[in-house]
């Protein structure tokens, strides 16, 4: 089955520096989802990626899929206190799974 | 639109018990995806229902079951619960017409807490 792993498991930065979180797939990826959790809450939606070499970005927050590598990334640029939370990389699943997800990346964003 | 609503938000049993938890999808909504999330195991998926028939399913035992209703509501239920179903529940809602390549939007989930 699909594993997505991401790294790293949590980060602490100050306030206003950039910083990236990696997904990457066990199986050929052939769209990728990022999400966001607030802490015992539900996940927001962030962006989907479907194409090789795809970058969107929403605010502050840039995410790419590099296929060949079978790999995602999220930057957040000038990070504030409104980007802390739990972030997940997620893939529509194979032999009859939704889309699975990884272990999420803990943000920690120091005023 | 409303957002998609879980039922109740906590919930505090006993081993042995069962428990039945409920979901309502965005309007227009007809996929209803359930998730088990814990510290340890992280977000796993339970299983998806698509017009009222159970499309997906995971990796789990079968204490764990669903269903879903004419109007895409949803409810899951978990019995003879153990200390380790302890967890937050998700419930996801798409327009389902594509199994794939799909948006989720999700509920705030029940916190569920075995003693």
């Amino acid at each position: 089955s699909q594993e997505l792993e991401q790294s790293p498991q949590s980060l602490i930065v100050q306030e206003g520096k950039n910083l990236t979180i990696n997904c990457t797939s066990s199986k050929t990826l052939y769209g990728l989802y990022w999400y966001k959790q607030k802490y015992g809450e539900g996940l927001i939606f962030l962006m989907m990626l479907q194409k090789g070499g795809e970058e969107k970005s929403h605010e502050k927050i840039t995410a790419k899929l590099d296929e060949k590598k079978q790999q995602s990334s999220l930057h957040i640029t000038a990070s504030q206190p409104s980007h802390a939370g739990i972030y997940l990389c997620g893939a529509d699943g194979t032999g009859g799974f939704k889309t699975i997800f990884g272990a999420g990346t803990r943000l920690f964003v120091k005023a | 639109k409303a957002g998609v609503t879980q039922t109740p938000r906590y919930l505090i049993k006993t081993r042995g018990q069962q428990v039945t938890l409920s979901c309502s999808p965005i309007s227009g909504h007809r996929s209803v995806s359930w998730y088990q999330q814990t510290p340890g195991q992280g977000l796993q998926f339970l299983f998806e229902y698509f017009s009222e028939t159970q499309r997906n399913k995971g990796n789990f035992p079968g204490r764990f079951s669903g269903r879903q209703f004419s109007n895409s509501r949803s409810e899951m239920n978990v019995s003879t619960l153990e200390l380790g179903d302890s967890a937050l529940y998700l419930c996801a809602s798409s327009l389902g017409a594509d199994a794939t390549n799909e948006k989720l939007f999700f509920g705030s989930g029940t916190q569920l807490s075995v003693l």
